[in-house]
């Protein structure tokens, strides 16, 4: 089945550093989502693209859907304590009527003030 | 307020004895679905819902059961958990087609002793 390898599995980084973690796939996929899940909580969608060399923001967050369909990164500028959380990438593709999202096993990021 | 709820959030029994997890989303969201998080595998599907009376087997459905009698509710079933049935489970909903972004509940944590 479809697999996504997500980069790096966890990162300890100072405050105001910047920060960079992607995805891959030996798959094409339509759509890109990045969540951020926080201790005890679900994740919550930061970020989605729906475009093959789309870039967005949010904030201090920016994310790309690679051009190949096949990859995705997002960057976090000037990290922030309340940054620190999971961070799931995750692809949706075409499946039956509905459309499959496969997530990746996440990036965990500490921040140290 | 928007959401998809889940209950209980905290869940400690014992092998064997038939449990229930419910989930309740007020979004009228068509797509519905079931995931469990354990440590370095990430977020892993175990059932979903395309609409009412319609469900689907996810990548880990050995050992539940799920319903869809009503649009807003999709109860997660462990008729005799056992302990490799310890983790993190979330609920999540969307609109039909792949373009809609998923919610997540608060997840529920359930021990198997």
């Amino acid at each position: 089945g479809q697999q996504l390898n997500q980069s790096p599995q966890s990162m300890f980084i100072q405050e105001g550093e910047d920060v960079s973690m992607n995805c891959t796939s030996s798959s094409i996929f339509n759509t890109w989502l990045w969540y951020k899940q926080d201790p005890g909580e679900g994740p919550v969608l930061l970020i989605a693209l729906y475009k093959a060399g789309e870039l967005t923001s949010n904030g201090r967050l920016t994310a790309q859907f690679g051009i190949t369909r096949k990859d995705s990164f997002l960057n976090i500028s000037a990290s922030i304590p309340s940054d620190v959380g999971i961070y799931f990438c995750a692809g949706g593709s075409y499946g039956g009527s509905q459309g499959n999202l496969i997530f990746g096993k996440g990036t965990k990021l500490s921040v140290k003030p | 307020e928007a959401q998809v709820t889940q209950n209980p959030r905290y869940l400690i029994t014992v092998t064997g004895k038939k449990l229930t997890v419910t989930c309740s989303q007020n979004m009228n969201h068509e797509y519905m679905s079931w995931y469990r998080q354990d440590p370095g595998l990430g977020l892993r599907q175990i059932y979903y819902s395309m609409n009412v009376e319609v469900t689907d087997k996810g990548d880990v459905p050995e050992g539940y059961k799920v319903s869809r009698k009503e649009k807003r509710n999709f109860p997660l079933i462990l008729e005799s958990p056992s302990p490799n049935q310890t983790s993190l489970y979330f609920c999540a909903s969307r609109l039909a087609g792949l373009y809609n972004e998923q919610f997540f509940g608060p997840g529920t944590r359930l021990t198997v002793l």
